[in-house]
């Protein structure tokens, strides 16, 4: 089946610095990718749609200032939370629609632990 | 108000039983999928059922939806202590747009 790989697994940084995320489609191209947060005991998010050569739509409430997606290619997407704060500590997963199979099912990514301090 | 809202929160059963999990969500939905994760893991898609099905099966998976009353649920018979994960269905109501809405999820435990 189709397979999504997100780098870092985890990361731990200082506030008021930058992370940056990659979600990859590693046997398919992927138009769309989404991306979720997910608090501890709490259900998936979406933050934004990522959209391959155009402007991510965010959710509201998501502040498209701070979580910069980029859609460069049909295989990566990259989530930039900037200037991180504690309370972006979260899991963020990324996901992906395989188009050879329909727009129906969602291939998620293993995650990405985010810890600021 | 919430899409895709779960019962219960929590599931705890022997190895061996079956588990039930409920979800109910409120719009009309063009398909419903039902997700487990494990703790701290991504997701992995179980079942997805169309709004013009009934029921569907995928080995010890057993999943029904009633449009009517707007509500699914996920059968796992004979369940085994590796099937100790969270539950998520998730509806998608647009599917243009390709997103999916969480429902908050049932913790299923299963003892040995």
């Amino acid at each position: 089946g189709a397979v999504v790989s997100q780098h870092p697994s985890w990361v731990i940084c200082k506030s008021g610095t930058s992370v940056k995320i990659e979600c990859r489609s590693l046997d398919f191209q992927a138009t769309t990718m989404f991306w979720y947060r997910q608090f501890p005991k709490q259900s998936l998010m979406l933050m934004a749609t990522s959209n391959e050569g155009s402007k991510a739509t965010y959710e509201q409430g998501v502040e498209k200032d701070k979580f910069l997606i980029n859609h460069a290619s049909l295989t990566l997407s990259t989530l930039t939370v900037t200037s991180a704060h504690p309370e972006d500590s979260s899991f963020y997963i990324c996901s992906a629609r395989d188009p050879g199979t329909g727009r129906e099912t969602q291939y998620f990514g293993p995650g990405t632990r985010l810890l600021v301090l | 108000s919430q899409q895709g809202e779960e019962d219960p929160q929590a599931l705890s059963i022997q190895e061996g039983e079956n588990a039930t999990m409920n979800c109910s969500y409120k719009t009309s939905i063009n398909n419903l999928q039902w997700y487990r994760q494990n703790s701290g893991r991504g997701l992995v898609h179980l079942i997805l059922i169309r709004s013009n099905e009934r029921e569907k099966h995928s080995g010890r998976l057993r999943v029904t939806l009633d449009t009517s009353k707007k509500s699914s649920s996920l059968l796992i018979t004979a369940s085994r202590a590796a099937d100790t994960a969270s539950y998520f269905c998730a509806t998608d109501y647009n599917t243009n747009a390709g997103k999916s809405t969480f429902g908050d999820g049932t913790t299923l435990t299963v003892k040995p």
